[in-house]
């Protein structure tokens, strides 16, 4: 059974940092792309970042580039997001997302909350 | 960068059929896959159309996904609606390293 565990999430001031972690399990995480979504309070989904299987080449959304660093560590089945220079809108729940055929999102976690405030 | 619009809102009885619709900005709708989620209120989304009109295991044939090139558009058709249809549905596609979702479709059952 595929499980995406996110952690990491909590209250930050505006221009701190936070590293959220997603722990994977249930699937060869080395196999395939992992990205980030967020939705903040009573809004949609965005696609934040993602990162391919093997070769770590990382995406971002226009929103976040430049203030966001995507990794994973295949030897510990774990995907990471380093957020910087964290704003008010950045406040959202953030899931980790398994991509399939490169094209869609098929297994999700339960998601982070992250609340930027002072 | 592209847009996906849908609608705000929709909404039918039990047992009709609906559709939501998820009109493509720029670029055609046609050269790259779309996908539809469904989020039930204060759970995560899930799949329930993948590439364009393919149904992931699970998910009853009452979903249906199409494109239509003319209108640069994509649709989710959901027939014998049921109560527990009741969910916000968001389109997604992408194109040249980013992936992109649709504002949503809150769906009242009514």
């Amino acid at each position: 059974e595929v499980q995406l565990l996110e952690s990491g999430g909590g209250l930050v001031q505006p221009g701190g940092s936070l590293r959220l972690s997603c722990a994977a399990s249930g699937f060869t995480f080395n196999n395939f792309a992992m990205h980030w979504v967020r939705q903040a309070p009573g809004r949609g989904l965005e696609w934040v970042s993602g990162i391919t299987a093997t070769t770590s080449t990382t995406q971002y959304a226009d929103s976040v580039k430049g203030r966001f660093i995507i990794s994973r560590d295949n030897s510990k089945n774990t995907l990471y997001l380093q957020m910087n220079t964290l704003r008010a809108e950045d406040t959202a729940v953030y899931y980790c997302a398994k991509l399939r055929a490169l094209v869609y999102f098929d297994y999700w976690g339960q998601g982070t909350l992250v609340t930027v405030s002072s | 960068n592209f847009l996906l619009t849908q609608p705000h809102s929709v909404s039918a009885s039990p047992g009709k059929t609906v559709t939501i619709s998820c009109t493509r900005s720029s670029g055609s709708v046609g050269n790259n896959y779309v996908q539809w989620y469904q989020q039930r209120p204060g759970s995560v989304p899930t799949i329930v159309i993948y590439e364009d009109d393919r149904r992931p295991s699970g998910v009853p044939d009452r979903f249906s996904g199409s494109i239509d090139s003319s209108s640069n558009s994509a649709s989710l058709t959901i027939s014998g609606l049921k109560t527990e249809d009741e969910a916000d549905y968001y389109c997604q596609s992408y194109d040249t390293s980013v992936w992109v979702f649709g504002g949503g479709t809150r769906l009242t059952v009514l």
